[in-house]
């Protein structure tokens, strides 16, 4: 079964960095772009980022561009999520779905059909 | 930056129907999604941009879109359907979530 699983999460200053890694499988993963969606404590859902089937094609959150960079490597089935320069506004539980398309530049007509039970990130000093 | 906007919180009996709004300027115009979330879990789900369910989603949840609002029924509420729901749609190559809304089932 489709099956997406978040590690890399733990605790760290600010003005850190850290990888977070989401491990697919069950599915054929070079077929499906991969998100990651965050959530601060008691609050809702902010977009991250998206890549998608070729490794290439990548979106951002404007308020995080430039500090988080999506990867992917479609040999391992694995999706990364580099977070730079860490704010304790970056606390949050960061989830990794996947878009049951191979690739949209906007405008999707799918949501997001599979998410990961997702991993703490903490950012104190 | 593209806005999308829920009431923080909806409250039904149980048998009755729920309805939560998500509004954003010409959603009409655009895909909509609803999402499930219950305390400690991931989000589900719920309802693609047609108002069909993905697999194993009760017939209860029903998704519509009309002018600059999309609707999220559901018809029968259940104790268990109480949980934050949240919309999605895109903007432009941006992924955009409203804020959530708390439905409590009482």
């Amino acid at each position: 079964q489709v099956q997406l699983v978040e590690s890399g999460g733990g605790v760290v200053q600010p003005g850190t960095s850290l990888r977070l890694t989401c491990a697919a499988s069950g599915f054929t993963f070079r077929s499906y772009g991969i998100h990651w969606v965050r959530q601060a404590p008691g609050l809702g859902l902010e977009w991250v980022a998206v890549i998608w089937y070729d490794e290439i094609k990548k979106e951002y959150a404007d308020s995080l561009k430039g500090r988080f960079t999506i990867s992917r490597d479609n040999s391992k089935n694995m999706v990364y999520l580099q977070a730079n320069n860490l704010r304790v506004e970056d606390t949050a539980v960061y989830y990794c779905a996947r878009d049951p398309n191979t690739y949209c530049g906007g405008g999707c007509n799918s949501g997001f059909d599979s998410w990961g039970p997702g991993t703490l990130l903490t950012v104190s000093s | 930056s593209y806005d999308l906007t829920q009431p923080p919180s909806v409250s039904v009996s149980p048998g009755q129907t729920a309805s939560i709004t998500c509004s954003g300027d010409r959603l009409g115009h655009k895909y909509a999604f609803w999402y499930q979330q219950k305390p400690g879990q991931s989000p589900l789900l719920v309802t693609h941009h047609d108002g069909k369910r993905p697999s194993g989603i009760p017939e209860r949840f029903s998704g519509s879109i009309s002018g600059n609002t999309a609707t999220l029924t559901i018809s029968g509420t259940q104790t268990v359907d109480e949980a934050d729901y949240y919309c999605q749609t895109w903007d432009r190559s941006t992924v955009v979530f409203g804020g959530g809304t708390k439905l409590t089932v009482l």
